[in-house]
This record gives structure tokens, sequence and C-alpha cells, in this order.
């Protein structure tokens, strides 16, 4: 089956932790997203990366990084930094080139302990 | 202003009624469209995709654009209650730029 894993579904972060959240893929997709999505405010660009061993600061990036080591894998981190780190993050990887469509993963509910 | 605008409802319709669903955007640089079905507590899925402006259809749904007042419909016929979801507009252009409505929830009701 292909497709995009997000693991866990659910996270909980402690005050001062960094947690991680995985994104794997099998699609062979070069370019893959992480996004935030809070109630009413849809769907904001974390970090994207275009291809291995690089990556760019999405709209709300701060408190929050990323590793692209391989083709298949973008873990997020989100770091103590995040001061508000409750909402749930969307993984995505997107087929050919630029404007083409986005396939997203199941998602990664996170909240404060 | 937001990128893209969109309703986020709620609303509620009876079950075989006629949904419109409605974004606009404010980039004339944007040239993709699509919308997705996001059902609770789940990642959102691609209903449909556009190119530029025009009409799309696929079963009961059907996408236009209207790329001179930037505007983008989705319209549900014969609505279902398999239909509730929220439904994410989205745009982008030839970059890393795609841009997301903030999702009407819509309930069918039977």
């Amino acid at each position: 089956d292909g497709g995009i894993t997000q693991s866990p579904k659910y996270l909980f972060r402690k005050e001062g932790q960094n947690v991680t959240l995985s994104c794997e893929q099998n699609l062979n997709h070069d370019a893959m997203y992480w996004y935030r999505q809070d109630p009413g405010q849809g769907l904001r660009l974390i970090y994207y990366s275009q291809i291995v061993n690089d990556f760019q600061k999405g709209d709300i990036a701060e408190g929050y990084s990323v590793s692209r080591e391989k083709k298949e894998s973008f873990p997020l981190t989100v770091t103590s930094a995040q001061k508000n780190p409750t909402a749930f993050y969307l993984c995505a990887s997107r087929q050919g080139q630029a404007g083409g469509i986005q396939y997203f993963g199941a998602g990664t509910r996170l909240s404060v302990l | 202003q937001k990128e893209v605008e969109q309703d986020p409802g709620p609303l509620s319709v009876p079950e075989g009624a006629i949904v419109s669903l409605n974004c606009t955007y404010s980039n004339s640089a944007f040239q993709y469209f699509m919308w997705y079905r996001q059902y609770s507590r789940k990642g959102p899925e691609l209903l449909m995709y556009t190119y530029s402006s025009g009409n799309k259809e696929d079963g009961r749904f059907t996408a236009q654009v209207d790329k001179s007042s930037k505007y983008i419909s989705l319209f549900i016929r014969d609505s279902q209650p398999s239909d509730s979801a929220t439904y994410l507009c989205a745009t982008s252009g030839n970059n890393n730029d795609m841009r997301f409505g903030a999702g009407t929830r819509l309930t069918v009701k039977p």
C-alpha cells in the first residue's frame, strides 16, 4: 500500500520537553511538508523539503526543527521553544513539480500535559 | 487579509440537497486549485484538482474556477450523510506556496 504514515497518532508533551513526530512516505515523492492545523485556521506551513538534505522554513517555523536525511522520511521536532504546541500536525508529500497534488498522512494530535 | 478566504460555516443541509462551497483568493499567480475533504481527526484527502479556469465534474461533485473574479466553488449534488466533513479549498502557483482556506464544516442530515 502506497501512502504517508504518521506516528504516533496521539502525543503528549511535558513542559520543557522536545518531542519528535514521525512521517514516512513510500510514494517516491521528492517534496515533503509539515503543516499545523488549529480550529478555524486551516493549515499553516511549518517546514518543507524539496530534496534530501535540504529544507526551508514555512510561515510558522519558530519553535520547530526538521531533518531530511532520507527521501522517505521527514521528522518534525517540536522544541520547548514552541510555547503553544497543542495542535493537529499533518505531513504531506507532493506529486511532481510545484503545483502538483499534495497527499496527506492521517495526522498526529499533540497535547501538552 | 488572508490569501484564501473560506466561510467556516458550519453548514447544515438535509439529505439530497445541493451544497455550494466557496472560496476567494487574492494572488493572481495561483493557477492550481484543489478541494480536500477532511473527516474528523483524519488527514485531508483530495477530492478535486483543477488547473486554471473552468469546470470539472466527478460524479456528484463539480469544481468551478473563475480566475477573473478569483473565485472557486465546489458543488455537491444529492448530498449524503457520508458527505458530512470539513471541506478545504487550496490554491498554489509555480512554487511551494500552496495556501489553504480555513475549511467549511458540512453536516448532511438524514
